[in-house]
């Protein structure tokens, strides 16, 4: 079974535009994580965000996080035909088990 | 320093038989964790070792084993593989130092092993 859920599974945008993602978790975590992924290659770490924290930014990304609902958002600003990829959070469970989400696809046309 | 590195890339084999494939983590890293990825089931977490035991397992059936050497690269192994275990199979590796797998730190991915089971 899978710690989070992804919302939307799709996306698609054009350059330019920004992209958000949400994603919802069951059990309480230390850290969630965002993962991006290009067409069957492996992970990418993007950005962890500790449970007490709201907010982080990286570059063109901003996560939020909000432990009072289990849930977390990216967004991404500014998209490039290079951010097309699956995004994926992550968080760890009570058993120290890295759950994944079941991932969002973007897709940014130019 | 080189990434996370898996062989082979892409493994077919038929019903039955067994597989193993290879993971060599970032050098210094002491933990490897493996995930099985689906179309249907998504990002599952099979097991994770660090120092030679494992220290994690998820939900799969014993017929999913691994091993971790000295040097901290790690093997996993499929015994009479059935048509489902056909996924991509990725390992990840960190320095492990927190307690359990990913705790407050980033995971690292190798590009996979594609297995097809026909």
């Amino acid at each position: 079974s899978q710690q989070g859920e992804e919302d939307p599974q799709a996306l698609s945008i054009q350059e330019g535009e920004n992209a958000t993602m949400n994603c919802s978790y069951k059990t309480s975590i230390n850290n969630l994580q965002w993962y991006r992924q290009n067409s069957g290659r492996g992970l990418v770490h993007l950005i962890l965000i500790r449970s007490n924290e709201r907010e982080k930014h990286s570059g063109r990304l901003r996560v939020t996080l909000d432990t009072s609902k289990k849930s977390s958002s990216l967004l991404i600003t500014a998209s490039r035909a290079a951010d097309t990829a699956s995004y994926f959070c992550a968080s760890t469970d009570s058993w120290g088990k890295l759950q994944f989400g079941a991932g969002t696809q973007v897709v940014v046309t130019p | 320093k080189a990434g996370v590195t898996q062989t082979p890339r892409y493994l077919i084999k038929t019903r039955g038989q067994q597989v193993t494939l290879s993971c060599s983590p970032i050098s210094g890293h002491r933990s490897v964790s493996w995930y099985q990825q689906t179309p249907g089931q998504g990002l599952q977490f099979l097991f994770e070792y660090f120092s030679e035991t494992q220290r994690n397992k998820g939900n799969f059936p014993g017929r999913f084993s691994g091993r971790q050497f000295s040097n901290s690269r790690s093997e996993m192994n499929v015994s009479t593989l059935e048509l489902g275990d056909s996924a991509l199979y990725l390992c990840a590796s960190s320095s492990g130092l927190s307690t359990g797998t990913g705790t407050n730190e980033k995971l690292f991915f190798g590009s996979g092993t594609q297995l097809s089971v026909l």
